[in-house]
């Protein structure tokens, strides 16, 4: 496997349901981001990772639970959506360091998800 | 404070005519600048980017573009569209840290 692997690619769940979305990245490098990307709006930054420690929270809902066991793996826990969470969720990553912010980011494909 | 603005929600180009999306971006610092597209149904990849280095920047696919900085503007060009660059466009500014913003995205139709 190469780049930024995501599954499950698609997932239905009901409002109760708990389910995780799971990114790995192939690509030695130190930071993580999920995304929301919803139709007809900008792609909105959820959460970032760096080094495993969780560095930005973009004010997401408690319902959304991320997870970074170690910097290559990254988990979105979902509990108790609601039906306008339904979107792509996308993980990405890329390498950074303290003296520079140009970090390019590779992306997952995303995971497509539907809350009913 | 920082923002990315694309001027053009939807961009129709016919095929083998040139591509002009547009980017404007406000930024406290010096930013970084990027150019990613996304085919329906898959992520982003990465087009090109601007960091500070020249100003005309080549990506891929035949794509470049131009960081004004007087203009506070970064478009991306393409001479020939082809059919396989219909795809949305999105404009990215990052500064210190981890503040990245995505523009809203411009979609590119190319007519046969």
């Amino acid at each position: 496997e190469t780049g930024v692997t995501q599954t499950p690619r698609h997932l239905v769940m009901g409002m109760t349901n708990k389910k995780s979305l799971k990114c790995e990245q192939h690509l030695g490098h130190n930071a993580m981001y999920w995304y929301k990307q919803s139709a007809k709006k900008p792609l909105e930054l959820m959460f970032v990772y760096n080094f495993k420690e969780q560095t930005e929270n973009n004010s997401v809902p408690s319902r959304f639970s991320p997870e970074c066991p170690n910097s290559s793996h990254l988990f979105l826990h979902l509990h108790t959506l609601q039906p306008e969470d339904s979107a792509l969720y996308l993980c990405a990553s890329s390498q950074v360091s303290r003296d520079t912010y140009r970090n390019e980011q590779f992306f997952g494909p995303g995971t497509r998800l539907t809350v009913l | 404070a920082q923002s990315v603005t694309q001027l053009d929600s939807h961009v129709s180009v016919s095929e083998g005519t040139p591509v002009l999306l547009r980017c404007n971006y406000s930024s406290s610092y010096s930013p970084s600048l990027f150019w990613y597209v996304q085919h329906p149904n898959k992520g982003l990849q990465l087009l090109l980017k601007y960091t500070s280095a020249a100003t005309l920047v080549k990506g891929i696919n035949g794509f470049e573009a131009e960081f004004k900085k007087s203009e506070t503007s970064f478009h991306l060009t393409k001479p020939s569209a082809h059919m396989s660059d219909a795809a949305e466009y999105f404009c990215v500014v990052s500064e210190v840290g981890f503040k990245t913003i995505f523009g809203a995205g411009t979609r590119l139709f190319v007519k046969a």
